[in-house]
């Protein structure tokens, strides 16, 4: 059984700090992966994706993958309360099937 | 340019009972992608259209099925409704197929409640 696997939380972080969210996963052989943000009562939406080692920079946001220790995660630089959302990590694997985790809810403290 | 548009927004029906939930796409996306998310077990994928073809299957019983239509239009029937299919539904379209590359466009959801 492939899974993702991401804390609830919720994940509290002070206004101006870094909010640092993380995912595993168990399929070896994914192939790209993605951090989609939703608000309460609203849809997904795509944040980032990364399908290389290393970092991807976009604004405030970085996303980290190691493949080798099957780990990915989102860094959110000078976080702001309208970060306060669920993120969603959603991997692909080698089957092209989305496997999404069941996300970590993020609160940002004013 | 109109997102990804879902009707009825809301639902409710009783156990036994059949419903067919629409989709359409972004102008220009051929690929749909249908989602079940519930607060136990996430957003978990349903299934995939292209070209009027299913081209990806999740882990659902028979009685979740879908079509597409020349238009890229989708539907999404699920029949025999049980307690446990009340979730959002929720509908994505890409350029191409969704695979590792593409990205995917959310719609709104319709809201299933099954009494």
């Amino acid at each position: 059984q492939k899974e993702v696997e991401q804390n609830s939380g919720p994940l509290s972080v002070p206004e101006g700090a870094i909010a640092s969210l993380n995912c595993t996963y168990s399929d070896r052989g994914s192939q790209s992966f993605f951090w989609y943000r939703q608000y309460s009562g609203k849809s997904p939406e795509l944040i980032m994706f990364i399908y290389s080692n290393g970092d991807k920079e976009d604004g405030r946001f970085t996303a980290q993958l190691n493949k080798a220790s099957q780990y990915v995660s989102l860094l959110i630089r000078d976080s702001q309360p309208s970060d306060s959302a669920t993120y969603l990590c959603a991997v692909y694997g080698r089957d092209d099937k989305i496997i999404f985790g069941k996300g970590t809810r993020l609160h940002i403290l004013p | 340019k109109a997102g990804v548009t879902q009707t009825p927004r809301y639902l409710i029906k009783t156990r036994g009972q059949q419903v067919t939930l629409s989709c359409s796409p972004i102008s220009g996306h051929r690929s749909v992608s249908w989602y079940q998310q519930t607060p136990g077990q996430g957003l978990q994928f349903l299934f995939e259209y292209f070209s009027e073809t299913q081209r990806n299957k999740g882990n659902f019983p028979g009685r979740f099925s879908g079509r597409q239509f020349s238009n890229s239009r989708s539907e999404m029937n699920v029949s025999t409704l049980e307690l446990g299919d009340s979730a959002l539904y929720l509908c994505a379209s890409s350029l191409d197929l969704a695979g590792a590359y593409n990205e995917q466009f959310f719609g709104p959801g319709t809201r299933l409640t099954v009494l």
